[in-house]
């Protein structure tokens, strides 16, 4: 599982509150991934990071906001956080020797 | 942008079949192509990366092969069983965007005892 957690695993929250989610990996994993996976949808690229405070926007980034401060650590931000941004949550790492990608177990949160 | 579509949608099959998905893409430069499986409310598991300069991957009873001139990718499951049951998911690299992955809406693929 490339040593990849999420949390929360599970979140409510209400409209126009500020929401953080964290990824956490143990392997020095250069390349990180926040996906967002929505029915009718699939998987969509929120924002990436490939190092410690670089950081990229992907197709869906309007409402988030990243930071990458250590290696380990890639934190998605949703500053105002609405009801479009109800989803199941995934973030991911690049494997530098196999190039595959790994994804953690997931967060789901609900902005009602 | 880079189009990943999966075909069928839902497939249904009765236990020992041999069967195939199918996932084309638009834009024939891609670096590589992964295949993924998600159980419900679970998480994704990679099965099978592909690389751009190869022509299939094997592992156990699933075969991924790529046909980057097409713009096609097929993967190949031996003998189903009841826990192949999963959504399967293709995924394209293009090599940039620090090497993002276009994912296609997935095979949602039950295999009846």
């Amino acid at each position: 599982d490339a040593g990849i957690t999420q949390s929360p695993r599970h979140k409510v929250t209400e409209t126009g509150t500020p929401v953080t989610l964290r990824c956490h990996q143990t392997e020095n994993h250069r390349y990180m991934y926040w996906y967002r996976q929505d029915p009718g949808h699939g998987l969509r690229l929120i924002h990436y990071s490939y190092g410690v405070k670089d950081t990229d926007k992907g197709e869906v980034s309007d409402g988030y906001s990243v930071s990458r401060s250590k290696t380990e650590d890639f934190l998605l931000t949703l500053e105002s956080a609405t009801s479009s941004q109800t989803s199941v949550y995934f973030c991911a790492i690049r494997d530098r020797d196999g190039n595959e990608q790994y994804f953690g177990p997931g967060t789901r949160l609900t902005v009602t | 942008k880079q189009e990943v579509t999966q075909i069928p949608a839902a497939l249904s099959v009765p236990e020992g079949e041999n069967l195939v998905l199918n996932c084309s893409f638009t834009d024939s430069a891609i670096y590589n192509l992964q295949w993924f499986r998600q159980d419900p409310g679970k998480g994704l598991t990679s099965l099978l990366l592909i690389q751009s300069s190869q022509r299939e991957q094997t592992s156990g009873r699933l075969n991924a092969s790529l046909d980057k001139s097409s713009g096609r990718s097929t993967l190949y499951i031996a003998a189903s069983q009841p826990g192949d049951s999963a959504t399967y998911l293709c995924a394209v690299d293009k090599g940039n965007s620090g090497y993002a992955l276009n994912f296609g809406k997935g095979t949602s693929l039950l295999v009846t005892p």
